[in-house]
């Protein structure tokens, strides 16, 4: 079946460490995205990568970084910059302008 | 910039009611506007796009209407059954800047009672 593949499901991160969260996607879409989404609000965006090689800032990078290397991955590391990192992580996948965006199941990040 | 609004923010009814959700949006500048659902601990999952050219789309139980000049959209649901409680998501595709990103509203709580 093509779609999403987030992982870890949970995570648990400690003072002062970076962490990794894993997305990887069969569809052949471009376009990748990572989100944030805390209790009751809404989905924040925090990268984009439009194509290979490339990826820009979204509404809340500071404290966090990505990579894409290949067109089915984009991992996001949270760094220990980011001062309050609990939140649910998403990530999605694009093809075109008027085409949905897909989405995976998560990552719920914690702190110990 | 782009703000999205949602209300109510949560909804309860009982099973077989008729409902609508209600989202409203700043910026008319839009290419699309997009209708998730979100299930406990889950990702989204697409449920109607709008593109700015057009009204409304429907799907099975399922209207979503645009109005761009006034910034509203609404979203239908006929018959509602238990299996449809869920948060229910709208988010809108801006045209105006560079950025292609969606915003989302905070989303509707949707309980249906059997």
């Amino acid at each position: 079946d093509g779609g999403i593949t987030q992982s870890p499901k949970y995570l648990f991160r400690k003072e002062g460490q970076n962490v990794t969260l894993s997305c990887e996607q069969n569809l052949n879409h471009d376009a990748m995205y990572w989100y944030r989404q805390d209790p009751g609000q809404g989905l924040r965006l925090i990268y984009y990568s439009q194509i290979v090689n490339d990826f820009q800032k979204g509404d809340i990078a500071e404290g966090y970084s990505v990579s894409r290397e290949k067109k089915e991955s984009f991992p996001l590391t949270v760094t220990s910059a980011q001062k309050n990192p609990t939140a649910f992580y998403l990530c999605a996948s694009g093809q075109g302008i008027n085409q949905p965006q897909h989405f995976g199941d998560g990552t719920r990040l914690s702190i110990l | 910039k782009q703000e999205v609004t949602q209300i109510p923010a949560a909804l309860s009814v009982p099973e077989g009611e008729n409902l609508v959700l209600n989202c409203s949006f700043t910026d008319s500048a839009i290419y699309n506007l997009q209708w998730f659902r979100q299930d406990p601990g889950k990702g989204l999952t697409s449920l109607l796009l709008i593109q700015s050219s057009q009204r409304e789309q429907t799907s099975g139980r399922l209207n979503a209407s645009l109005d761009k000049s006034s910034g509203r959209s609404t979203l239908y649901i006929a018959a509602s059954q238990p299996g449809d409680s869920a948060t229910y998501l709208c988010a809108v595709l801006s045209s105006s800047g560079s950025a292609r990103q969606l915003t989302f509203g905070s989303g509707t709580q949707l309980t249906v009672l059997p």
